[in-house]
């Protein structure tokens, strides 16, 4: 069955510290989809990063960074040199690539992230 | 280009009375979603569409919520009748098809009294 766990469930830190979001996933699947969004207080959900199984380079976009590591099913999030901004509900997501009902996103509970200024 | 259109975006009603939602995806994106978000959790799946056909609605209440997509692009979403506990905000997301990014709408926030 899949799976996703985001461990944290809040997390508090003061601008400007680097801040790593946890997320581990549990497919069958050898071919799957994981997923950041961002839930800022305004509701929206924002798409940040999509990547699939057979990608296991780390990739870099401004502040953000997500590492993913197959051997341990992690696909963590950074966020450097945290800003105010960055305040929001962030969920990681799975979806598998096989036919029909398994294609829906798996999501996790998501993490709280609080940036205090 | 333009993002994922929803409307209403507030609605307030009287349990037992019907609402629809309406959502307009993405151009040229064929699969659309419909997610319930109560406060403090994550979305949850209500149905799923590959251009006007179901993929997934097994977790949409079907005695009471209702969905369909036409021709394939714009969807809209029922309940009817309301209760209490479907005091949430509906969600609207579409995708280029199955397996890629969700854009998601602004919602639609629901309040039963």
């Amino acid at each position: 069955a899949q799976k996703v766990t985001q461990a944290q469930t809040e997390i508090s830190v003061v601008e400007k510290e680097d801040v790593t979001l946890d997320c581990v996933y549990e497919t069958r699947d050898t071919t799957y989809y994981l997923f950041w969004y961002k839930q800022p207080p305004s509701g929206e959900l924002v798409f940040l990063i999509r990547r699939n199984s057979f990608d296991e380079q780390n990739e870099i976009s401004g502040r953000y960074s997500w590492n993913f590591q197959k051997s341990t099913s992690s696909f963590n999030f950074t966020i450097t040199a945290s800003q105010v901004v960055d305040s929001a509900v962030y969920f990681c997501a799975l979806s598998e690539a096989g036919a029909g009902n398994n294609r829906k996103l798996i999501w996790g509970l998501g993490t709280s992230l609080a940036v205090n200024p | 280009e333009a993002g994922v259109a929803q409307s209403p975006r507030y609605k307030i009603i009287e349990k037992r009375q019907s609402v629809a939602f309406w959502c307009n995806p993405i151009s040229g994106h064929a699969t659309l979603y419909w997610y319930q978000q109560i406060l403090g959790q994550g979305p949850k799946l209500l149905i799923q569409f590959q251009n006007n056909g179901v993929v997934d609605d097994s977790q949409l209440p079907k005695d009471r919520f209702s969905a369909e997509r036409l021709k394939g692009v714009d969807s809209t979403l029922k309940i009817q009748p309301a209760k209490l506990e479907d005091s949430a905000v509906y969600l609207c997301a579409s995708s280029l098809s199955l397996s890629y990014e969700q854009y998601f709408g602004p919602g639609t926030r629901l309040t039963v009294t």
